[in-house]
């Protein structure tokens, strides 16, 4: 079973702040994880995702997340946060065990409000 | 511009009415699913199909209904109305990639439905 957790419902951070936003899953293999962000009346789009290799990954505007496996964490992050970042993310997990499987897990979303 | 489009945008429904929310691609996706998004509970699952004629249950089925004739649309039916399925409803698709490329499987999601059911 694979499943993933957004501990926090949500996350304020002053402009110009560094944000985080926080991610732990669940697989039984090895996991391919995504963070997608939906602004207000939108649907969702990917921000980035993690395959395999490097455990920093790069995703649009300006935001990367850390694959920790140690620790089974995939948390977003951005070094100057923008009043335009504030938007819903969601983190979603497939376990690459799951065989024919390509349902995602999506976590419950974390609103990320940036005060000017 | 290519993507997953869904109509209606907008729909008030009394109890017991039923209605069709439209999905279709334009992308060649195998995969295509409904999810439903409510406040504090996320994105749930409703139903999913793997390719035309295929069609499964996902977290939150009852109530509804879907089939699969083409590639390209996946439609969802709500059968008898209940105010338990005001919601605002999301259908996504993917490419099915198998083995080690199925991790590229990123959903793209269409604008969403709001359904409110009086």
């Amino acid at each position: 079973a694979q499943s993933v957790a957004q501990p926090e419902d949500q996350v304020n951070v002053a402009e110009g702040n560094p944000l985080t936003v926080k991610c732990t899953y669940s697989v039984s293999g090895n996991p391919y994880l995504f963070w997608y962000v939906q602004y207000p009346n939108r649907g969702l789009q990917v921000l980035l995702k993690y395959l395999t290799g490097d455990n920093l990954v790069k995703g649009s505007y300006g935001f990367e997340a850390e694959f920790n496996k140690s620790q089974t964490s995939f948390h977003l992050k951005k070094p100057s946060a923008l009043v335009s970042d504030s938007a819903l993310y969601f983190c979603a997990v497939r376990d690459q065990a799951s065989g024919g499987s390509y349902i995602p897990t999506f976590g419950r979303g974390t609103s990320l409000i940036v005060h000017p | 511009n290519a993507g997953v489009t869904q109509t209606p945008k907008f729909q008030v429904l009394k109890t017991g009415q039923s209605m069709t929310l439209q999905c279709a691609q334009d992308m060649n996706h195998e995969y295509m699913s409904w999810y439903r998004q409510d406040p504090g509970m996320g994105l749930r699952l409703i139903h999913y199909s793997v390719g035309a004629g295929i069609t499964d249950q996902g977290e939150v089925p009852n109530g509804y209904n879907v089939s699969r004739s083409t590639t390209e649309d996946f439609p969802l039916r709500l059968l008898s109305a209940a105010p338990s399925q005001t919601s605002v409803y999301f259908c996504a698709s993917s490419k099915q990639r198998t083995g080690v490329k199925s991790g590229a499987n990123v959903l793209t999601f269409g604008a969403g439905s709001r359904l409110t059911v009086l």
